[in-house]
Protein backbone atom coordinates (compact mmCIF):
# COMPACT_ATOMS: atom_id res chain seq x y z
CA UNK A 1 0.00 0.00 0.00
CA UNK A 2 1.56 3.37 -0.41
CA UNK A 3 2.93 5.06 2.22
CA UNK A 4 4.48 8.23 3.39
CA UNK A 5 6.26 8.37 6.67
CA UNK A 6 7.56 11.63 8.48
CA UNK A 7 9.39 11.38 12.02
CA UNK A 8 6.42 11.12 14.07
CA UNK A 9 8.75 12.16 16.97
CA UNK A 10 9.32 15.67 17.99
CA UNK A 11 12.79 17.06 16.91
CA UNK A 12 14.35 19.79 19.49
CA UNK A 13 17.18 21.48 18.72
CA UNK A 14 19.48 24.18 19.54
CA UNK A 15 19.02 27.89 18.04
CA UNK A 16 21.55 28.63 15.26
CA UNK A 17 22.05 24.55 14.50
CA UNK A 18 20.70 22.94 11.33
CA UNK A 19 17.45 21.10 11.29
CA UNK A 20 16.95 18.50 8.97
CA UNK A 21 13.67 16.34 8.86
CA UNK A 22 12.87 13.74 6.48
CA UNK A 23 9.96 12.29 4.50
CA UNK A 24 10.07 8.71 2.83
CA UNK A 25 7.09 7.29 0.80
CA UNK A 26 6.75 3.71 -0.56
CA UNK A 27 4.51 2.80 -3.90
CA UNK A 28 4.48 6.31 -4.83
CA UNK A 29 6.06 8.05 -8.06
CA UNK A 30 5.50 11.36 -7.59
CA UNK A 31 5.79 13.89 -10.18
CA UNK A 32 6.67 16.68 -7.28
CA UNK A 33 7.44 17.01 -3.44
CA UNK A 34 5.87 19.82 -1.59
CA UNK A 35 6.95 21.00 1.92
CA UNK A 36 4.47 22.51 4.59
CA UNK A 37 4.41 25.15 7.61
CA UNK A 38 1.58 24.59 10.19
CA UNK A 39 1.10 26.38 13.24
CA UNK A 40 -0.95 25.39 15.89
CA UNK A 41 -4.85 25.66 15.73
CA UNK A 42 -4.20 27.42 11.72
CA UNK A 43 -4.06 26.15 8.27
CA UNK A 44 -0.73 24.73 6.28
CA UNK A 45 1.33 27.06 4.46
CA UNK A 46 3.46 26.04 1.50
CA UNK A 47 6.85 26.56 1.50
CA UNK A 48 8.71 24.92 -1.56
CA UNK A 49 8.03 23.00 -4.48
CA UNK A 50 10.79 20.14 -5.66
CA UNK A 51 10.10 18.09 -9.28
CA UNK A 52 11.27 14.56 -9.68
CA UNK A 53 14.10 15.90 -11.95
CA UNK A 54 15.52 18.61 -9.70
CA UNK A 55 18.40 17.02 -6.85
CA UNK A 56 18.05 20.17 -4.88
CA UNK A 57 16.06 23.45 -4.18
CA UNK A 58 16.54 26.68 -1.61
CA UNK A 59 14.75 29.24 -0.67
CA UNK A 60 16.57 31.55 1.98
CA UNK A 61 17.38 29.50 4.40
CA UNK A 62 15.75 26.52 3.41
CA UNK A 63 17.14 23.81 1.36
CA UNK A 64 15.16 20.88 -0.31
CA UNK A 65 16.78 17.87 -1.43
CA UNK A 66 14.30 15.01 -3.47
CA UNK A 67 16.01 11.58 -4.11
CA UNK A 68 13.74 9.45 -6.52
CA UNK A 69 15.79 6.39 -6.03
CA UNK A 70 15.76 6.39 -2.53
CA UNK A 71 12.62 7.64 -2.47
CA UNK A 72 13.12 10.07 0.07
CA UNK A 73 13.38 13.85 0.36
CA UNK A 74 14.81 15.94 3.20
CA UNK A 75 13.94 19.65 4.14
CA UNK A 76 16.81 21.23 5.81
CA UNK A 77 16.47 24.91 7.93
CA UNK A 78 20.00 26.35 8.35
CA UNK A 79 20.73 28.90 11.61
CA UNK A 80 17.54 27.99 13.27
CA UNK A 81 15.41 30.14 15.00
CA UNK A 82 13.03 29.27 17.37
CA UNK A 83 10.05 31.35 15.07
CA UNK A 84 10.82 28.31 13.24
CA UNK A 85 8.87 25.70 15.76
CA UNK A 86 6.25 24.41 13.93
CA UNK A 87 4.94 21.07 12.83
CA UNK A 88 6.37 20.40 9.23
CA UNK A 89 4.43 18.58 6.31
CA UNK A 90 5.67 16.85 3.30
CA UNK A 91 3.19 16.27 0.42
CA UNK A 92 3.48 14.07 -2.70
CA UNK A 93 1.43 15.45 -5.94
CA UNK A 94 0.88 13.27 -8.81
CA UNK A 95 -1.74 13.49 -11.34
CA UNK A 96 -3.86 16.66 -11.82
CA UNK A 97 -2.73 18.17 -8.50
CA UNK A 98 -3.69 15.29 -6.73
CA UNK A 99 -1.96 15.56 -3.24
CA UNK A 100 -1.50 12.85 -0.17
CA UNK A 101 0.41 14.45 2.97
CA UNK A 102 2.36 12.84 5.60
CA UNK A 103 1.13 13.09 9.13
CA UNK A 104 3.87 15.83 9.87
CA UNK A 105 6.84 16.53 11.98
CA UNK A 106 6.79 18.69 15.40
CA UNK A 107 10.43 20.91 15.08
CA UNK A 108 11.28 22.85 18.56
CA UNK A 109 14.25 25.65 18.45
CA UNK A 110 15.13 25.89 21.26
CA UNK A 111 16.80 29.07 22.86
CA UNK B 1 -3.26 39.69 0.61
CA UNK B 2 -6.36 37.17 -0.59
CA UNK B 3 -7.19 34.84 1.66
CA UNK B 4 -9.58 31.74 2.13
CA UNK B 5 -12.44 31.98 4.42
CA UNK B 6 -14.11 29.68 6.01
CA UNK B 7 -16.57 29.42 8.84
CA UNK B 8 -17.50 28.92 11.21
CA UNK B 9 -14.06 28.78 12.68
CA UNK B 10 -15.63 26.62 15.76
CA UNK B 11 -18.63 24.19 15.78
CA UNK B 12 -19.92 22.05 18.75
CA UNK B 13 -22.44 19.57 18.38
CA UNK B 14 -24.16 16.96 19.15
CA UNK B 15 -24.25 12.95 17.89
CA UNK B 16 -26.72 12.03 14.98
CA UNK B 17 -27.22 16.22 14.50
CA UNK B 18 -26.24 17.74 11.28
CA UNK B 19 -23.65 20.47 10.63
CA UNK B 20 -22.10 22.03 8.00
CA UNK B 21 -18.93 24.12 6.86
CA UNK B 22 -18.76 26.80 4.43
CA UNK B 23 -15.58 27.84 2.14
CA UNK B 24 -15.21 31.10 -0.26
CA UNK B 25 -11.61 30.27 -1.97
CA UNK B 26 -9.16 32.84 -3.34
CA UNK B 27 -11.06 34.49 -6.25
CA UNK B 28 -10.35 32.66 -9.66
CA UNK B 29 -9.22 29.40 -8.29
CA UNK B 30 -10.43 26.39 -9.94
CA UNK B 31 -9.78 24.00 -7.82
CA UNK B 32 -10.79 23.47 -4.38
CA UNK B 33 -9.86 21.07 -1.79
CA UNK B 34 -11.55 19.96 1.48
CA UNK B 35 -9.68 18.07 3.65
CA UNK B 36 -10.16 16.83 7.19
CA UNK B 37 -7.25 16.54 10.10
CA UNK B 38 -7.57 14.82 13.25
CA UNK B 39 -4.98 16.43 15.95
CA UNK B 40 -1.44 15.15 15.60
CA UNK B 41 -2.23 13.48 11.81
CA UNK B 42 -1.57 14.74 8.58
CA UNK B 43 -4.73 16.85 6.49
CA UNK B 44 -6.55 14.12 4.73
CA UNK B 45 -8.28 14.45 1.78
CA UNK B 46 -11.92 14.23 1.70
CA UNK B 47 -12.90 15.97 -1.78
CA UNK B 48 -11.51 17.93 -5.02
CA UNK B 49 -13.60 20.32 -7.27
CA UNK B 50 -12.48 21.17 -10.52
CA UNK B 51 -14.61 24.28 -10.77
CA UNK B 52 -18.13 22.62 -9.51
CA UNK B 53 -17.51 19.25 -10.76
CA UNK B 54 -15.97 16.47 -8.18
CA UNK B 55 -12.47 15.38 -9.46
CA UNK B 56 -11.78 12.91 -6.43
CA UNK B 57 -14.10 11.91 -3.36
CA UNK B 58 -12.68 8.39 -2.85
CA UNK B 59 -11.83 9.35 0.91
CA UNK B 60 -15.35 11.02 1.28
CA UNK B 61 -17.57 8.99 3.62
CA UNK B 62 -20.59 9.12 1.40
CA UNK B 63 -23.13 7.76 3.61
CA UNK B 64 -22.96 10.80 5.88
CA UNK B 65 -20.97 13.10 4.24
CA UNK B 66 -21.71 15.33 0.76
CA UNK B 67 -20.22 18.03 -0.61
CA UNK B 68 -21.24 20.65 -3.29
CA UNK B 69 -20.14 23.63 -5.21
CA UNK B 70 -22.77 24.43 -7.43
CA UNK B 71 -21.50 27.79 -9.13
CA UNK B 72 -17.92 26.85 -9.19
CA UNK B 73 -16.98 29.08 -6.53
CA UNK B 74 -17.59 28.32 -2.41
CA UNK B 75 -18.33 25.31 -1.20
CA UNK B 76 -20.58 23.59 1.68
CA UNK B 77 -19.18 20.52 3.27
CA UNK B 78 -22.24 18.83 5.35
CA UNK B 79 -22.19 16.13 7.60
CA UNK B 80 -25.70 14.03 8.66
CA UNK B 81 -25.72 12.68 11.30
CA UNK B 82 -22.55 14.00 13.06
CA UNK B 83 -20.54 11.15 14.89
CA UNK B 84 -18.21 11.05 18.11
CA UNK B 85 -15.25 10.32 15.38
CA UNK B 86 -15.89 13.28 13.49
CA UNK B 87 -14.20 15.54 15.73
CA UNK B 88 -11.32 16.97 13.98
CA UNK B 89 -10.39 20.14 12.03
CA UNK B 90 -11.80 20.56 8.68
CA UNK B 91 -9.43 22.53 6.76
CA UNK B 92 -10.52 24.09 2.86
CA UNK B 93 -7.70 24.89 0.31
CA UNK B 94 -7.79 26.32 -3.40
CA UNK B 95 -5.14 26.21 -5.75
CA UNK B 96 -4.85 28.42 -9.41
CA UNK B 97 -4.66 26.26 -12.94
CA UNK B 98 -2.27 28.90 -13.94
CA UNK B 99 0.60 27.85 -11.07
CA UNK B 100 2.57 25.53 -12.94
CA UNK B 101 5.58 26.64 -10.81
CA UNK B 102 4.74 25.50 -7.00
CA UNK B 103 0.97 23.83 -7.52
CA UNK B 104 0.50 25.70 -3.96
CA UNK B 105 -2.84 25.31 -2.08
CA UNK B 106 -4.08 28.27 0.61
CA UNK B 107 -5.50 26.63 3.23
CA UNK B 108 -7.93 28.47 5.18
CA UNK B 109 -7.62 28.85 8.78
CA UNK B 110 -9.82 25.70 9.00
CA UNK B 111 -13.26 24.98 11.27
CA UNK B 112 -12.62 22.77 14.88
CA UNK B 113 -15.79 20.63 15.26
CA UNK B 114 -16.30 18.91 18.19
CA UNK B 115 -18.92 16.14 18.86
CA UNK B 116 -20.40 15.38 22.01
Amino acid sequence: SQKIEQNSEALNIQEGKTATLTCNYTNYSPAYLQWYRQDPGRGPVFLLLIRENEKEKRKERLKVTFDTTLKQSLFHITASQPADSATYLCALVRGYQKVTFGIGTKLQVIP
Amino acid sequence: EAEVAQSPRYKITEKSQAVAFWCDPISGHATLYWYRQILGQGPELLVQFQDESVVDDSQLPKDRFSAERLKGVDSTLKIQPAELGDSAMYLCASSSDRDRETYEQYFGPGTRLTVT
